[in-house]
């Protein structure tokens, strides 16, 4: 039981370079979040999913997009990084939508240069 | 709009004293607070929650304190260890309203515990 991993750990990209970042989960969860976290500024909501196959925006959507073809998997995509995408990147999936307790994989640091 | 604040970047703390960590929040939506507790290249874990219709919430060492009037919560951890330093994150969820569905996070508060 692996819980939630994330896919790559680390990643330098070039401005306008893209990318997707990976998501997995083994619970059967139904929700699904993609957060970044910068200095000063906690944790903001990016994408969320309340199911496979839905996506919704969060609190800073632009730039990425996501896809959740599959329950078990969330993608989050960058089509043409910038330097303000520089970031650390976590996944978490849910039971249920909040307050259920969210579970976290260990992030992603993006660096674009 | 910061909705979710945590005021204290950082707090340094003697082992064996009381940790207390605040967190303010604005929007009178928010029903349900959770604190998660983060260790570096990790990602952050559940700690403990309080809903809204409970002024205390108490899971071993930690207990959270909710006063709904001045949109103000803490964690206190009693008796704080080394193995807390840790980033903590307080967070808020809403029933209804444009934040239902999600989680609104504060910005952390580092503890560090001295032996």
């Amino acid at each position: 039981n692996a819980g939630v991993t994330q896919t790559p750990k680390f990643r330098v990209l070039k401005t306008g370079q893209s990318m997707t970042l990976l998501c997995a989960q083994d619970m059967n969860h139904e929700y699904m979040y993609w957060y970044r976290q910068d200095p000063g500024m906690g944790l903001r909501l990016i994408h969320y999913s309340v199911g496979e196959g839905t996506t919704a925006k969060g609190e800073v959507p632009d730039g990425y997009n996501v896809s959740r073809l599959k329950k078990q998997n969330f993608l989050l995509g960058l089509e043409s990084a910038a330097p303000s995408q520089t970031s650390v990147y976590f996944c978490a999936s849910s039971y249920n939508g909040p307050p259920s307790t969210q579970y976290f994989g260990p992030g992603t640091r993006l660096t674009v240069l | 709009d910061q909705q979710v604040k945590q005021n204290s970047p950082s707090l340094s703390v003697q082992e064996g004293r009381i940790s207390i960590l605040n967190c303010d929040y604005t929007n009178s939506m928010f029903d349900y607070f959770l604190w998660y507790k983060k260790y570096p290249a990790e990602g952050p874990t559940f700690l403990i929650s309080i809903s809204s219709i409970k002024d205390k919430n108490e899971d071993g060492r930690f207990t959270v304190f909710l006063n709904k009037s001045a949109k103000h919560l803490s964690l206190h951890i009693v008796p704080s260890q080394p193995g807390d330093s840790a980033v903590y994150f307080c967070a808020a969820s809403a029933a209804g309203g444009t934040s239902y569905g999600k989680l609104t996070f504060g910005q952390g508060t580092i503890l560090t515990v001295h032996p």
